[in-house]
């Protein structure tokens, strides 16, 4: 079965604190997303993360990859209360599906 | 380009009517898909397309929804009859293939649409 886990599910940070947010997946795939949606907000694109080993950064957000792990983190810098939202991965398992397979999200509330 | 395009923004309608949603992909794209987004079951994938041919409906969680897409440029998804459990937030979103085995680029997602069932 084709699953993809993140947690913690919600997370209450303080501003200027740091914290990573974790994505497993059940399979081999090495191409995942990072999606963002704010409060009654469509979904954002953040990353795309095509290999083994890839990392990409904006702003406070750092994104890996480890599909040996089958793993992907979403770490936060020093957060914001302009970073409050949630957060999705979403994996492609590729072959003929076509489709992502989305987490259930994390829902982020960095407070002052 | 404009982005993804859905249509209405927000519904509400009564128990037992029909609900038709529409959606305009990115010019150029050819997968589309229908999501469906509540509290309980989170982002759920219902039907998607490859050059307006579904594939996979496995999703579609009965025979009151149908999708279709006559056109590169437009998809409508249909609830009739509509029930008070179909209230959620549904989500068109377009992207491009990558490459020959069938993965496809970054999914861009429309406004979505609310609906509210009765």
């Amino acid at each position: 079965e084709l699953k993809v886990e993140q947690n913690p599910l919600f997370l209450s940070m303080q501003e200027g604190k740091n914290y990573t947010i974790y994505c497993n997946y059940s399979t081999t795939s090495d191409r995942l997303y990072w999606y963002r949606q704010d409060p009654g907000k469509s979904l954002e694109s953040l990353f795309v993360l095509l290999s083994n080993g890839a990392v990409k950064q904006e702003g406070r957000l750092m994104a890996s990859l480890d599909t040996k792990a089958r793993l992907s983190t979403l770490h936060i810098t020093a957060a914001v209360h302009d970073l409050s939202a949630t957060y999705f991965c979403a994996v492609d398992f590729g072959g003929s599906q076509g489709n992502l397979i989305f987490g259930k999200g994390t829902k982020l509330s960095v407070k002052p | 380009d404009a982005g993804v395009i859905q249509s209405p923004r927000h519904e509400v309608t009564e128990m037992g009517q029909e609900v038709t949603l529409r959606c305009k992909p990115i010019s150029g794209h050819d997968y589309l898909f229908w999501y469906r987004q509540t509290m309980m079951r989170g982002l759920e994938l219902l039907i998607y397309f490859n050059n307006n041919v579904p594939i996979d409906d496995s999703g579609m969680p009965e025979d009151r929804f149908s999708a279709k897409m006559p056109n590169a440029s437009f998809s409508t998804l249909k609830i009739q009859p509509s029930e008070p459990r179909d209230s959620a937030v549904y989500f068109c979103a377009s992207s491009s293939i990558r490459d020959p085995t069938g993965s496809t680029d970054t999914q861009y997602f429309g406004p979505g649409t609310r609906l509210t069932v009765l």
